[in-house]
């Protein structure tokens, strides 16, 4: 597709199930980002790749999240262990060049609601 | 990082101006400003970005004083259809740290 893809599009799991999220990007974009959005407020940055490369993980709120881009286009958000306050909406952008201030396109998100 | 505040609300009518000011006091020399646009079960979509003076594109305006201590939004006749959350983020080039926050936005209430 033309766009960025998210799967699954809703997940819900019992609190301690692993879950994974994934984000197909736009093909050829080099930079990948991913963000969590709780209700009513603005994204949050996890993290950030450059091709295969986890350039900045800063954002990630523990060490129960883990991603990965092993290929360089394809990549996947992992929450192990998932904990109430990890429900949020999960998403996923991506640009054509390096840097955090190219123009971003994002997919529609992940809704992830633990039980 | 360069704080951003930005109304949390604004109401309009279909067919005017609408105007959002973001203040961003303490933006850095190679900081860029964004400016996104989320509907609601969507994820944001860029709208225009700009360093200083003003840039147009198809859909918006941005305006940025010369000491880049704020910015202006503009979205010229406004349908029922931008109805959404805008979103103000100030950032540097480059690819070290953490460096995006999108704040809490400003809800566009467009009323017929």
């Amino acid at each position: 597709g033309a766009g960025v893809s998210q799967s699954p599009r809703y997940k819900v799991a019992k609190r301690g199930q692993d879950v994974a999220l994934r984000c197909d990007p736009i093909s050829g974009h080099v930079s990948l980002f991913w963000y969590q959005q709780a209700l009513g407020q603005g994204p949050e940055f996890l993290t950030y790749f450059q091709n295969e490369a986890q350039l900045d993980k800063s954002g990630l709120p523990s060490d129960r999240f883990f991603a990965e881009r092993p290929e360089g286009s394809v990549s996947t958000l992992k929450i192990q262990r998932t904990q109430q306050e990890d429900s949020a909406v999960y998403l996923c952008a991506s640009s054509l060049n390096t840097g955090y201030n190219q123009p971003q396109h994002f997919g529609d998100g992940t809704r992830l609601s633990i039980l | 990082l360069a704080k951003t505040t930005q109304p949390i609300s604004m109401d309009s009518y279909e067919g005017q101006e609408v105007n959002i000011t973001c203040s961003h006091n303490n933006i850095a020399t190679n900081d860029y400003i964004t400016w996104y646009q989320q509907f609601p079960s969507q994820g944001p979509r860029f709208i225009i970005q700009g360093y200083k003076t003003k840039v147009t594109n198809e859909v918006a305006s941005l305006f940025i004083p010369a000491d880049r201590k704020s910015s202006t939004l503009s979205l010229p006749r406004v349908s029922l259809s931008d109805t959404a959350v805008y979103y103000c983020l100030v950032g540097p080039t480059g690819t070290a740290g953490n460096k995006l926050t999108f704040g809490g936005g400003t809800r566009v209430l467009v009323k017929p």
